[in-house]
């Protein structure tokens, strides 16, 4: 069993819906989580960065930590065709060594 | 200018050819990493450094090297480069210290061995 699994997609949606992008892990000393979006060619760039369980929000997105079930989302609301990429998810347990999800792929159909 | 960055952007070479891949950053972070990118396996850890006198291996260190030049500079080099180190490799850098997990990436070099 992989240490973090996550859904390859593709994911397609059109212009304005609700996306739901999640990761479910297996090791319980993960308390950082991360969401890293990566556009085709491009480098991975940070999202979202929270510790231990609940809610983040920032704009249009919120991340939502679930340590009892092991269970992480990235939501992304009134979703638009720039928002067309792959999304990994990152989990740590705080000694520099992060594990990163295989990336969902994105596709908002205008 | 980019704060991670990272030469060539592409390359293509020959099996048993020696490569190096070259990154720089501006951003003043101690923890330099290199990582692979396959369809399907997502990233891997090659190497990475917490600071210049201390190199790590990763999850996949067979077949390549790293030298840390400095601070700012950490290259990864195959030695004899084969067909299946053929993928996408991203230089990555982060602060020293707890909670402090988040990595920037440089864009990529995109290497093809034929």
């Amino acid at each position: 069993q992989k240490e973090v699994e996550q859904d390859p997609g593709p994911l397609s949606v059109p212009e304005g819906a609700i996306v739901s992008l999640n990761c479910t892990y297996s090791n319980s000393a993960f308390q950082y989580f991360m969401w890293y979006r990566q556009y085709s060619r491009k480098g991975p760039e940070l999202l979202m960065y929270t510790y231990s369980s609940g809610n983040k929000e920032d704009g249009r997105f919120t991340a939502q930590v679930d340590k009892s079930s092991k269970y992480i989302s990235l939501f992304i609301r009134d979703s638009q065709p720039s928002d067309s990429a792959t999304y990994l998810c990152a989990l740590s347990g705080g000694y520099q060594k992060v594990t990163f999800g295989i990336g969902t792929k994105l596709q908002v159909i205008p | 200018d980019a704060d991670v960055t990272q030469t060539p952007r592409n390359r293509i070479t020959k099996t048993g050819k020696r490569i190096m891949l070259e990154c720089s950053q501006t951003k003043g972070h101690d923890r330099m990493y290199w990582y692979r990118q396959d369809p399907g396996l997502g990233l891997r850890l090659i190497y990475y450094s917490f600071d210049v006198k201390d190199i790590n291996k990763g999850e996949i260190s067979d077949g390549y090297s790293v030298s840390r030049q400095a601070q700012a500079k950490f290259s990864l080099s195959l030695e004899s480069a084969i067909p299946n180190q053929t993928a996408l490799y991203f230089c990555a850098t982060s602060e020293a210290g707890p909670g402090t997990d988040t990595q920037y990436f440089g864009p990529g070099t995109r290497l093809t061995v034929l």
